[in-house]
């Protein structure tokens, strides 16, 4: 019940497209879903972050849908880069412990 | 604002000796620190949590003799790897919490352990 889901695994997409990756979870005392990315060799990097009870939050390209009743939430990257190519994770949070539960990651790239 | 510093980036050390790794928050005060552990192609794995003051809580199946965690002061938080083995070799991450409220984890880049 502590897991979050993550795929796919890895995407490829031509400069210009849209980049999606998904995410679901069983746990419905988290409340708080951020989403990071990820070059090699560094530290993970905060982009976006939504609470439950919204269900769209927009930031520059990134786009987090969040589908509450489904347990989903998904990042949009509109107008993906070649410098977006890393990996993107997912995670989730509860207010009691602050813990971080990542997703398994999906390695993005963008094709020139 | 809001960073996080982990020194050293990288360290190889011997089999058997041991490791300290610092994590410091730059431009704020962290009333919480988190380590991580990420092998290669694969996601974050929680260790423990570190509190200003007080004992680090670990994860289930992290060795907290192995694995010892201060928390000195609200911007510095050390993780020293004791007696250390090539299976300990791995990517080591620090995160802090302050700067943006309790559910906001901002992360130092890493420190790369290898242990011949």
């Amino acid at each position: 019940q502590q897991q979050v889901k993550q795929s796919p695994q890895s995407l490829i997409v031509q400069k210009g497209g849209i980049s999606i990756i998904n995410c679901a979870y069983e746990n419905t005392a988290f409340d708080y879903f951020p989403w990071y990315q990820q070059f090699p060799g560094k530290g993970p990097a905060l982009l976006i972050a939504i609470r439950p009870d919204v269900s769209e939050k927009k930031e520059g390209r990134f786009t987090i849908s969040f589908n509450k009743s489904a347990k989903q939430f998904s990042l949009h990257i509109m107008d993906s880069q070649p410098g977006d190519s890393a990996t993107y994770f997912c995670a989730a949070t509860t207010s009691g412990t602050y813990k971080y539960i990542f997703g398994t990651g999906t390695r993005l790239k963008v094709l020139a | 604002g809001a960073v996080v510093s982990q020194h050293p980036s990288w360290v190889i050390c011997k089999s058997g000796t041991s490791v300290k790794i610092e994590c410091r928050s730059l431009d704020f005060q962290a009333t919480t620190m988190f380590w991580y552990r990420q092998f290669p192609k694969q996601s974050l794995m929680l260790m423990a949590t570190s509190n200003e003051g007080s004992k680090a809580t670990y994860e289930q199946g992290v060795e907290k003799d192995k694995f010892l965690i201060n928390h000195a002061s609200l911007t510095l938080s050390t993780l020293t790897v004791t007696s250390a083995h090539p299976e300990d070799s791995s990517f080591y991450i620090c995160s802090a919490v302050g700067a943006g409220g309790p559910y906001e984890q901002y992360f130092g880049p890493g420190t790369r352990l290898t242990v011949t």
